[in-house]
């Protein structure tokens, strides 16, 4: 969607860590997102995070938003070859919008 | 049934045909939306519901329209498909804010 930018291409190593981007418009939104596609496969929600916080981490994955800059990134800790997938962002205003899609390879 | 379910899975349509693509979910979400997926432009909205009897455009709605006539049902209207429709079309619903949107498997829909 227009609203919400990542790049989208990421490849590291299996091990690294990775870290992918995501820029969005609307000081508004609430709460924040990270969907998981596995190839041939709808979404699935990775993790969330409300306007409000600047930080949540659950287990490998930390999320960071900073609200003044409307930056939200996602952190795999320890990268493993099953983390490939496309990932995104998206936010919730009075709809939901999402991001490209961000195509994470893991290389061995 | 159990979640959110799409139908057809696929469908090869001949253009200026009439096409519906149903979802149904059972966990009595308020919001339901319909994106669709195409390569490197990842998930557009087309439209969305916010709760049974109200409906809203997203950012691709031409060419479509929707009807949210209870909490169960969303389906998704091709009056007239193009070549352009070609597309996998994904349906999820929501609950309250914050909470998860559950998707439905898509439907891969080719218009020739």
């Amino acid at each position: 969607g227009e609203d919400v930018e990542q790049s989208l291409f990421l490849s590291v190593r299996e091990g690294d860590s990775s870290v992918i981007n995501c820029t969005y418009t609307d000081s508004s939104s609430t709460y924040l997102y990270w969907y998981k596609q596995e190839p041939g496969a709808g979404l699935q929600l990775l993790t969330y995070i409300f306007s409000n916080m600047d930080m949540k981490q659950d287990q490998r994955l930390t999320v960071l938003l900073n609200k003044k800059d409307k930056h939200l990134s996602l952190r795999i800790a320890d990268t493993q070859t099953g983390d490939s997938a496309i990932y995104f962002c998206a936010e919730k205003r009075n709809d939901m919008r999402f991001g490209a899609g961000t195509r994470l390879t893991v290389k061995p | 049934i159990a979640g959110i379910t799409q139908a057809p899975t696929s469908q090869i349509l001949a253009a200026g045909r009439r096409m519906t693509l149903r979802c149904t979910q059972d966990m009595r979400h308020n919001a339901m939306y319909w994106y669709r997926q195409d390569l490197g432009l990842g998930l557009r909205l087309i439209h969305y519901s916010n709760t049974a009897g109200t409906t809203g455009k997203g950012e691709v709605p031409d060419g479509y329209s929707v009807s949210r006539a209870n909490t169960d049902d969303f389906p998704l209207t091709l009056a007239s498909a193009v070549p352009s429709q070609t597309s996998v079309y994904f349906c999820a619903s929501s609950g309250a804010p914050g909470t998860e949107a559950f998707f439905g498997q898509g439907t891969r829909l080719t218009v020739v």
